[in-house]
């Protein structure tokens, strides 16, 4: 199985900041990954797919990157409503993994 | 709009069996295929298995074959999922997602159910 590391488990930050969150794949994965937020007792939602498309709806200030195996989930002008869990996802490979999570709270 | 509704909470005592159901409506039930996401309390996305709302083909997670039975009715529109021999390890939110992969898992999953939070407890 593919394994997604994803860093930091946790961050703090304020409104307007700029956070970054990483995923690593074991191994190349193309663009098969998608980015999703999870609020508390909520279903996740998709933010990003292919690596870098912003899905519709989703503000602008998302953005999503690959550096070989590396991907980069950044959150500019981070809003109040922002504060969530924040998952990678990778389908390239059977089966499709999950990153353990990205709790981005208020500092 | 694309919505994919699921059955209400569920509490069963270990050894029993649960059926969550998934009801999509906002676009055609077998150009898709359905994935079922688990989550245990406090934890991460656990992804369990895919299936074919065209022609119904399975593919689960290795450590819940034997476990799990995932089924569709088309004329409902509706996706099911099935696990048996509970125990308390399967507590967690269950989830049905739209998975593009009608032939295999596709794993882009755009659209999500409610979640479903089952319990196993005695």
């Amino acid at each position: 199985d593919i394994q997604m590391t994803q860093s930091p488990s946790s961050l703090s930050a304020s409104v307007g900041d700029r956070v970054t969150i990483t995923c690593r794949a074991s191994q190349g994965i193309r663009n098969d990954l998608g980015w999703y937020q999870q609020k508390p007792g909520k279903a996740p939602k998709r933010l990003i797919y292919a690596a870098s498309s912003l899905q519709s709806g989703v503000p602008s200030r998302f953005s999503g990157s690959r550096s070989g195996t590396e991907f980069t989930l950044t959150i500019s002008n981070l809003q109040p409503e922002d504060f969530a869990t924040y998952y990678c996802l990778q389908h390239y490979s059977y089966p499709p993994t999950f990153g353990q999570g990205t709790k981005v709270e208020v500092k | 709009q694309v919505q994919l509704v699921q059955s209400g909470a569920d509490v069963k005592k270990p050894g029993a069996s649960v059926k969550v159901s998934c009801r999509i409506s906002g676009y055609t039930f077998t150009s898709f295929g359905i994935s079922w996401v688990r989550q245990a309390p406090g934890q991460g996305l656990e992804w369990m298995g895919w299936i074919s709302a065209y022609n119904g083909y399975t593919n689960y997670v290795q450590n819940l074959q034997g476990k799990i039975t995932m089924t569709t009715d088309t004329s409902t529109s509706t996706a099911y999922m099935e696990l048996r021999n509970l125990t308390s390890d399967d507590t967690a939110v269950y989830y049905c997602a739209r998975d593009p992969g009608v032939f295999s898992v596709g794993g882009g999953f755009d659209y999500w159910g409610q979640g479903v939070s089952v319990t196993v407890s005695s």
